[in-house]
């Protein structure tokens, strides 16, 4: 069985300083562990995705994610926000299982904030 | 290029009335998949498909069909809408396997009363 927590509903930050988002997951397998992006009124994007290659992924717009096993975790950052990365962010895991019958499971997500 | 799209934007609804949405894709994407996202949760799958052709349940398929007649486009129908079906229905697709990036439609925003 897979799942995924999202720590935090709602991070406020100001425009600068660093974001930090926390996910936590649970999975049989093997995970593949993505982080996607909602903006207001639009459909979700992809950030970046971790599949067993680098445990520190890089996406766009700056944002970056490390995999720790250790720590079941997969917390999304940005050294500097920026207005413009005002939304609603979304920690997604998916196991490799054997069996081939994968699936994705969404967090509930985590609205940010960028203070002026 | 369009990506992911999604007809139509909104819509109201009586109970008991059907409707059908309509999902497109330009990439010659494989894999297609219905999601509704509710308030303080996260997205879930109603149903998927892996080709032109099939179809299979996801998490929350009860009161949704899908059909894949064309290998670009993927129907969601309420036969019997219920004010629990008020939701954002959100369309995606992928290449192949579903751990591949999925590139989401903007969403059909349903209000059934």
């Amino acid at each position: 069985a897979q799942s995924v927590t999202q720590l935090d509903s709602h991070v406020s930050v100001s425009e600068g300083t660093p974001v930090l988002l926390r996910c936590n997951y649970s999975s049989s397998y093997s995970p593949s562990l993505f982080w996607y992006v909602q903006h207001p009124n639009k459909g979700l994007q992809l950030l970046l995705k971790y599949t067993s290659a680098a445990t520190l992924v890089k996406g766009i717009n700056g944002f970056e994610a490390e995999f720790k096993k250790s720590e079941t975790s997969f917390h999304l950052t940005k050294p500097s926000a920026h207005m413009s990365d005002a939304a609603e962010y979304f920690c997604v895991v998916s196991d490799r299982a054997m069996s081939g019958n994968e699936k994705l499971t969404f967090g509930t997500g985590t609205r940010l904030t960028i203070i002026p | 290029n369009a990506g992911v799209t999604q007809t139509p934007k909104f819509r109201v609804l009586k109970t008991g009335q059907s409707m059908t949405l309509l999902c497109a894709q330009d990439m010659n994407h494989e894999y297609m998949y219905w999601y509704r996202q509710d308030p303080g949760m996260g997205l879930r799958l109603i149903h998927y498909s892996v080709g032109e052709g099939t179809t299979a349940k996801g998490e929350v398929p009860d009161g949704y069909n899908v059909s894949r007649l064309k290998k670009q486009n993927f129907l969601l129908g309420l036969e019997s809408a219920a004010p629990s079906q008020t939701s954002v229905y959100f369309c995606a697709s992928s290449y192949s396997r579903v751990v591949e990036t999925q590139y989401f439609g903007p969403g059909t925003r349903l209000l059934v009363l």
